[in-house]
């Protein structure tokens, strides 16, 4: 089973509106980080907003939020106010196991991406 | 602050050559990832250095080896390069256990064809 899927390859919005984008995930950890980033056509990856499992608020920064739940194993990306910069590819990450300890789980296992296109 | 760099930018080798791609890490930083990224994929982990081990490895042949230098730098060596390699390679660097995250940073990235 894949850890990470997301199912919308594509997406669209219209500027100066919100976009979420999907993302479900897969582990038997109880502590686990979720990452979301965006690959401009450039191939940087660019770190957007990170989610602790043990997070008990939504995590936000500026225009981006992300919508936890836990008990779904979701973690979906909200845009808000799109603007056409933030057209790109985005993906899904999860690192498995607490952050810090030394225990090796540093690796990050990404989804397969949803590339999101900002209309005017 | 200098973030994450990776030289060459651009590679084009042939099936059977060797290549050596390198990384320095955002200032700061004391480990290195590389991941492959096939075209229209997400990024697959290739192995982590820390303290110039590898402490982590993904599923990937022998043929992918790397090392860390004591400046935390790092390279990342491909033998008997197939058509499958080709791909874009993307170093990340972190410092483990310090921000209760432990977000990885990205370089740009060097993009390897072979042919």
């Amino acid at each position: 089973a894949q850890k990470i899927t997301q199912t919308q390859p594509g997406m669209f919005v219209q500027e100066k509106e919100a976009v979420t984008l999907d993302c479900t995930y897969d582990t038997s950890d109880q502590s686990y980080g979720l990452f979301w980033y965006k690959q401009p056509s450039s191939g940087e990856m660019i770190f957007l907003i990170y989610q602790g499992s043990y997070d008990e608020q939504n995590a936000t920064e500026g225009r981006y939020s992300l919508n936890f739940q836990k008990a779904r194993k979701s973690a979906n990306l909200v845009i808000s106010a799109s603007q056409l910069g933030d057209s790109a590819m985005y993906f899904c990450a999860m690192r498995e196991g607490p952050a810090g300890t030394g225990a090796g789980s540093y690796q990050l296992t990404f989804g397969k991406g949803t590339k999101l296109s900002v209309i005017p | 602050d200098a973030g994450v760099t990776q030289s060459p930018t651009h590679l084009i080798k042939t099936r059977g050559q060797q290549v050596t791609l390198r990384c320095s890490p955002k200032s700061g930083h004391d480990t290195v990832s590389w991941y492959q990224q096939a075209l229209g994929q997400g990024p697959q982990f290739i192995f982590q250095y820390y303290e110039e081990e590898e402490r982590q490895r993904g599923n990937f042949p022998d043929r992918f080896s790397g090392h860390q230098f004591p400046n935390y730098s790092s390279e990342l060596n491909v033998n008997a390069l197939l058509l499958g390699d080709s791909a874009l390679y993307l170093c990340a660097s972190s410092l483990i256990g310090t921000s209760g995250r432990d977000e990885q940073f990205f370089g740009p990235g060097t993009r390897l064809t072979v042919l």
